[in-house]
């Protein structure tokens, strides 16, 4: 069972928004400003989309953004496309004893 | 650009030591702030972070599997070495190395090597 929590699944027609929720507690993404999302296509290695809660990574589409509310962040895919769709990963780091944990991950399904 | 490949066995047999390495170009793991971390994913399954290394050769480990690992680096020759000792069938898994710039997250990361155990 992954430490943080996220919703199996998630779906967006092209164009629309989608948001993908991670929730921890107050050790982990309550308490820390450095949650990240990683993209994962599939047979593919993730790839880094947002750091620090909010900040993209060059390169990154603007599409891509994140924000965060107690111990739940979240991820908004806005203008949603067809290549958008993979699963999709938080992570938060968690102190200097547990330091770095995962989301059980969201599938995306662009419909 | 910065690459990171990882290389070991595709096949190791239960209570065996696994021995992973990370050959990585365009960054200097002497360089402040730098780290190198490994995370593996099951198949199907979610990804889990395991270990990582900082320039200053500090090591933070996965609480529930410090007994069991031990990460060390080469400078001189970009490498970051994971060992794993006593492998068991659920430690089967794709296992990716990527790079860390403090806690700005991992990017990017390694293409990934699959190893199974079994014997």
């Amino acid at each position: 069972q992954s430490a943080l929590t996220q919703p199996p699944s998630a779906s967006g027609s092209p164009g629309q928004s989608v948001t993908i929720s991670c929730t921890g507690t107050s050790s982990d993404v309550g308490g820390y400003n450095y949650v990240s999302w990683y993209q994962q296509h599939p047979g593919k290695a993730p790839k880094l989309m947002i750091y620090e809660v909010n900040k993209r990574p060059s390169g990154v589409p603007d599409r891509f953004s994140g924000s965060k509310s107690g111990n739940t962040a979240s991820l908004t895919v806005s203008g949603l496309q067809a290549e958008d769709e993979a699963d999709y990963y938080c992570s938060s780091y968690a102190g200097s004893n547990n330091f770095e944990v995962f989301g059980g991950g969201t599938k995306l399904t662009v419909l | 650009q910065i690459t990171l490949k990882e290389s070991g066995p595709t096949l190791v047999k239960p209570t065996q030591t696994l021995t992973l390495t990370c050959t990585f170009s365009g960054f200097s793991l002497s360089t402040s702030g730098v780290g190198v971390g490994w995370i593996r994913q099951p198949p199907g399954k979610a990804l889990e972070w395991l270990a990582l290394i900082y320039w200053n050769d500090d090591k933070r480990y996965s609480p529930s599997l410090k007994s069991r690992l031990t990460i060390t680096k080469d400078t001189s020759k970009n490498q970051v070495v994971l060992t794993m000792t006593n492998m068991d069938p659920v430690d089967t898994a794709t296992y990716y190395c990527a790079h860390s710039k403090l806690l700005e997250g991992f990017d990017p990361w390694g293409q990934g090597t699959p190893v199974t155990v079994s014997s």
